[in-house]
């Protein structure tokens, strides 16, 4: 599987203000997933990003709160804008391997966001 | 609307014994099914993939999937302290490939504590 690196791997933020998380995967990858976890919970989907055309959100989640920009087939990043507490979280972004006649997501180490 | 399910636990377990972890899910178009492995402050981490009905089994681990009760487990044999941790179902839906089409995102299961006690 490929290699997945995430910037920063937690930061402490002020409420009100925007956090730019990076994924870099190192094989080029299709498609690039972006999930949050919330403190004890598991892992819900924010959004899909493809390279070359718009991320897909989930339903709950929308471009104006989590933009995502997918400039190349390695690399995407996901913005916290205007943050409040209640977006304490880790966010984790995944690649996607077709192994053993599946679809399989990788998870990168995660960024655990603390917001005050 | 997906759903995953699995008991929260904690399901304590002895050392040597097999562990067995329960998933039902509620799509039944449901294509492909994942257990994931959590350690405490870590990310998930792939233990194994199962598409068709029956078991697949890579070394200590068992996935057993059941499509008409709509359900998948985990079996882990001869089990150690360090599998003490989170175990994550998840579910997809995957496009043929030769659609042109990918893998559509994951729905997790809130996750099943176990305990290896030794």
């Amino acid at each position: 599987s490929a290699v997945i690196s995430q910037k920063p791997s937690r930061d402490i933020c002020q409420r009100g203000t925007s956090l730019t998380i990076q994924c870099q995967v190192d094989s080029q990858v299709t498609m690039m997933f972006w999930y949050r976890q919330q403190p004890g919970q598991s892992l819900t989907l924010i959004a899909t990003a493809n390279q070359g055309s718009e991320a897909t959100y989930e339903s709950g989640f929308v471009i104006d709160k989590f933009p995502i920009s997918r400039p190349n087939l390695t690399f995407s990043t996901l913005t916290v804008s205007n943050m409040s507490p209640e977006d304490s979280s880790i966010y984790l972004c995944s690649d996607t391997a077709w192994e053993a006649m599946v679809y399989t997501q990788y998870f990168g180490p995660g960024t655990r966001l603390t917001v005050l | 609307q997906k759903e995953v399910e699995q008991n929260s636990g904690p399901l304590s377990v002895p050392e040597g014994a097999i562990a067995s972890l329960n998933c039902t899910y509620s799509d039944r178009g449901s294509q492909s099914f994942f257990w994931y492995r959590q350690y405490s402050g870590k990310s998930p981490e792939l233990i194994m993939s199962i598409y068709s009905n029956g078991d697949k089994e890579d070394g200590r681990f068992t996935a057993q999937l059941n499509k008409a009760s709509q359900y998948v487990s985990l079996l882990i044999r001869d089990s150690q302290p360090s599998d003490s941790a989170t175990y994550l179902c998840a579910v997809n839906d995957p496009y043929p490939p030769f659609s042109g089409g990918g893998a559509d995102g994951l729905t997790f299961g809130k996750g099943t504590h176990l305990i290896i006690q030794p």
